[in-house]
């Protein structure tokens, strides 16, 4: 066990909808990191949040958006979706923003969403 | 940008075979080196790293040299296991705007038989 929780595991949704995918990150990380996992793109780096505040961005769509709360756990928002949105969504979590000494960032156990 | 290639799999092997699984990264500056190990049905979990050139990461069996001349940092096993069978992820650090964050090859699935 990880330590970074993300709920829900399984999400099913039709087309044009909108989601909300959780992340609470293990006790004393500050910094979250989302990532989508699809069978054609790997693992694209979408966004990353540091003590409530947006650090990085990668290749995340307009459509999507994220937000990190006082209480440090991140939520993706993923609206009109589409089929192609179909992935798993994974939250990390490290100590520090990833930087020389590189803290070890801990994944959970993902979201798969599934749109029908 | 910069970016990892990792080869292509499945990768098939009995039990006690030598696992070699390649990776190679294109990247401006030193970065530092990861595998990560994806088991079935559970996230990411650092399997080793190496901060500079010539370090070598190990754990649980698994080695791997950081090569700056040949920009390489592949993955090595003497004698796999089946509870070994996983996705395994090369990656690499890449800072952005002060930030660093981790960018992946596209993973080798692994399966090792009895």
């Amino acid at each position: 066990d990880s330590g970074v929780t993300q709920t829900p595991k399984h999400l099913i949704t039709a087309t044009g909808q909108r989601v909300t995918l959780r992340c609470s990150p293990r006790s004393g990380d500050l910094s979250v990191y989302w990532y989508q996992q699809s069978l054609d793109q790997g693992l694209q780096f979408l966004i990353q949040y540091y003590n409530g505040e947006e650090r990085a961005k990668g290749n995340i769509l307009e459509r999507f958006s994220a937000q990190q709360f006082p209480d440090l756990h991140s939520e993706l928002n993923l609206s009109s979706l589409e089929l192609g949105d179909s992935a798993l969504y994974f939250c990390a979590s490290s100590v520090l923003p990833l930087g020389s000494g590189l803290p070890e960032a801990f994944f959970g156990q993902g979201t798969r969403l599934t749109v029908v | 940008g910069n970016s990892v290639t990792q080869m292509e799999g499945p990768v098939t092997l009995s039990e006690e075979a030598f696992l070699t699984i390649n990776c190679t990264y294109t990247a401006t500056g030193y970065p530092s080196l990861f595998w990560y190990v994806q088991y079935p049905g559970e996230g990411l979990q650092l399997l080793l790293k190496a901060t500079k050139a010539d370090d070598k990461g190990s754990n649980k069996g698994f080695e791997a040299t950081y090569r700056k001349e040949t920009t390489s940092f592949h993955l090595e096993k003497g004698s796999v296991q089946v509870s070994d069978s996983a996705v395994y992820f090369c990656a690499l650090s890449e800072t952005q705007g002060g930030s660093e964050k981790l960018v992946f090859g596209k993973g080798t699935k692994l399966t090792v038989n009895p």
